[in-house]
């Protein structure tokens, strides 16, 4: 079975700071993605980013970038210098390769950036 | 097109009510997927549809029937909710091989009274 912890349940930056959400994956399966999505306080939840199992290579989008290290199965997002329009929710999320299509979520990190 | 819409956006029913839930998509994925999500929690996968067929039953109790008509439409029929059953019910659709991403609607809030 799989599983995705987001240990920090609520944080909140003032605006600017750099800010790391934590995600911790478990699953037996050697080829597997992991995802990190937002949701904002209109519900839609946002694709962010994709990474499979055998690329290691942190990736940085803008102000986003993401540290994915096996050997400690975590998929860590950081944004740098953080916006308003950064509070959401975000969500990081597993799902295996091939036989079953079922995304599973962490739990879930309330971003809150104050002005 | 990269959008999954869902509507109504807000639905208020009765337990004794029937109501549908709409979503649509125009991007030629041929799986579609039904999640709910209450407050402060992560979604949860109700269905999946594959091709068109049901592929995926999380053990949804039977007043939640879903429908998918075509490759580009996916219904959820409601029928005697329960108030627990209020919560944020959201579409997505993917392309079928394992890894690709979900694409979400914007969900329908749903209380039931």
């Amino acid at each position: 079975a799989q599983k995705v912890t987001q240990a920090q349940t609520e944080i909140s930056v003032v605006e600017k700071e750099d800010v790391t959400l934590d995600c911790v994956y478990e699953t037996r399966d050697t080829t597997y993605y992991l995802f990190w999505y937002k949701q904002p306080p209109s519900g839609e939840l946002v694709f962010l980013i994709r990474r499979n199992s055998f690329d290691e290579q942190n990736e940085i989008s803008g102000r986003y970038s993401w540290n994915f290290q096996k050997s400690t199965s975590s998929f860590n997002f950081t944004i740098t210098a953080s916006q308003v329009v950064d509070s959401a929710v975000y969500f990081c999320a597993l799902r295996i390769d091939f036989g079953n299509e079922k995304l599973t979520f962490g739990t879930g990190t309330r971003l809150t950036i104050i002005p | 097109d990269t959008e999954v819409t869902q509507t109504p956006k807000h639905l208020v029913m009765g337990m004794t009510n029937k109501k549908s839930l709409k979503c649509e998509q125009h991007m030629g994925h041929r799986a579609m997927y039904w999640y709910k999500q209450k407050a402060k929690k992560p979604p949860e996968l109700m269905f999946v549809y594959s091709y068109e067929k049901l592929s995926i039953n999380e053990s949804v109790p039977s007043r939640f029937s879903p429908e998918c008509p075509n490759s580009s439409l996916l219904n959820l029929h409601l029928h005697a909710l329960q108030p627990e059953d209020s919560a944020l019910y959201l579409c997505a659709s993917s392309q079928l091989t394992g890894g690709e991403k979900l694409f979400f609607g914007s969900g329908t809030q749903l209380s039931v009274l």
